[in-house]
């Protein structure tokens, strides 16, 4: 899997929109762009991936650079519960124990009132 | 709503005891994962099931056994605890695709004295 790197903390006020990035520049072309956020003392959660194109759910938005080497993660409206260390995870579909979750260090979002 | 639930979220044993931790999910998946997680060294997969009675050995299978008699329970178990195994235990499940995201119980935080 590709290394990731993002920033270690980050802070943001209630309301206001989250960006989270991650930079991945030795992805390669099969590779995803998946985040996962883990709030404390509890199990990590899925929030979205994507290849190429820029993807949006209900909890998020994910921008992907057209070279594909970095990656923001959207969080439209955060709120105190979205403070969590979010992970970026850059991965080929695998199978088997090969689709085994690799954390890096992540980076710890504190959404303050 | 999916759900992946595990027995206990916290749990003390003695050294020598044997423990059990019982995962069940909703999701009718295959794939189901334990893992633990500790300060500094983030998710490390113990035990992988892809289907019922089939299991492959993680990263760190030493001290541990699995169970799937049931497509929807992945039982882990220590078969004689010691101090090195306090730690969090996440469970996770996946559906069949290579890219299909992992969900995950809320952990288990087992202490051994």
């Amino acid at each position: 899997d590709a290394k990731t790197t993002q920033p270690p903390s980050m802070d943001c006020a209630e309301g206001r929109a989250a960006n989270l990035p991650c930079n991945h520049s030795t992805i390669s072309g099969n590779e995803y762009v998946y985040w996962y956020r883990q709030i404390h003392s509890q199990g990590p959660q899925y929030i979205i991936h994507g290849l190429k194109n820029n993807e949006t759910n209900e909890m998020a938005s994910l921008i992907i650079t057209e070279d594909r080497k970095s990656s923001t993660l959207i969080l439209p409206h955060a709120t105190l519960r979205d403070t969590a260390v979010y992970y970026c995870i850059v991965r080929v579909t695998l199978t088997g124990t090969a689709s085994k979750l690799t954390f890096g260090t992540g980076t710890r979002l504190q959404v303050t009132l | 709503d999916v759900k992946v639930t595990q027995s206990s979220r916290y749990l003390v044993k003695r050294t020598g005891e044997k423990v059990f931790l019982e995962c069940v999910q909703d999701m009718d998946h295959e794939n189901m994962f334990w893992y633990r997680q500790d300060p500094g060294l983030g998710l490390r997969l113990i035990y992988f099931s892809y289907d019922v009675k089939m299991k492959e050995k993680g990263d760190i299978p030493e001290g541990y056994s699995v169970s799937r008699e049931k497509k929807e329970r992945f039982s882990l178990i220590l078969e004689s605890a010691s101090t090195n195994q306090t730690s969090m235990y996440l469970c996770a499940s996946k559906g069949t695709g290579g890219t299909r995201e992992q969900y995950f119980g809320p952990g288990t935080r087992l202490t051994v004295t």
